[in-house]
């Protein structure tokens, strides 16, 4: 696609449920982030992923936070038992390599994730 | 651990200003400095990326400065026109991680 793809758009869930947030990153970008922003927050990274290895977990809130990807492109985030405090915009971004080296991030529109 | 702050939270000026938005960061080991665009209910706009290395950099209207050993990054918006209007965030790459570190930004509207 043309850009970094994510669904769903809008999500409200029931405290408890658990959630799965898509990410479809640009084709070919080897490089894929997750990064969260609440309400009256700045961004805070999550996760990133270099291939299907995940290099650097040490942004995920909990252990009720997990993320996969597979084949080297889509990636899936996972919220387990979901609580009030998780409501915020979850972004994803990929980039042709490494954004240390210089390359440009490209951040999708986001999953709004409500839970109730 | 890294922090970054930005200042003015907000900002409001007349079309046709030139203008300087600030960031600070308070650890100088990093990779690059990044400066993005947020519209509403939207993602981020990447703007300029300045390395370690650089001490600027340009595009169209905006110019990007870094100083490292003051712990500051400036963005230069000339001319501004109401399309400019948007939440402008500035980001540190730390060195060694490939996070990024981001301030909350400053909401920019430029009046007609």
């Amino acid at each position: 696609g043309a850009g970094v793809s994510q669904s769903p758009s809008n999500k409200v869930t029931e405290k408890g449920k658990d959630v799965e947030l898509r990410c479809d990153p640009i084709s070919g970008h080897t490089a894929l982030y997750w990064y969260r922003q609440s309400l009256g927050q700045g961004l805070e990274f999550l996760i990133y992923f270099q291939g299907n290895s995940a290099p650097d977990k040490s942004g995920l809130p909990s252990d009720r936070f997990s993320a996969e990807r597979t084949g080297g492109s889509v990636s899936t985030l996972t919220i387990q038992r979901t609580q009030q405090e998780d409501s915020a915009v979850y972004l994803c971004a990929s980039s042709i390599g490494w954004g240390s080296s210089g390359n440009t991030i490209y951040f999708g529109e986001g999953s709004w994730l409500t839970v109730v | 651990k890294q922090e970054v702050t930005q200042i003015p939270a907000a900002l409001s000026v007349p079309e046709g200003e030139n203008l300087v938005l600030n960031c600070s960061f308070t650890d100088s080991a990093i990779y690059n400095l990044q400066w993005f665009r947020q519209d509403p209910g939207k993602g981020l706009t990447s703007l300029l990326l300045i390395q370690s290395s650089q001490r600027e950099q340009t595009s169209g209207r905006l110019n990007a400065s870094l100083d490292k050993s003051s712990g500051r990054s400036t963005l230069y918006i000339a001319a501004s026109q109401p399309g400019d209007s948007a939440t402008y965030l500035c980001a540190a790459q730390q060195g060694g991680s490939e996070k990024l570190v981001f301030g909350k930004g400053t909401k920019l509207t430029v009046n007609p």
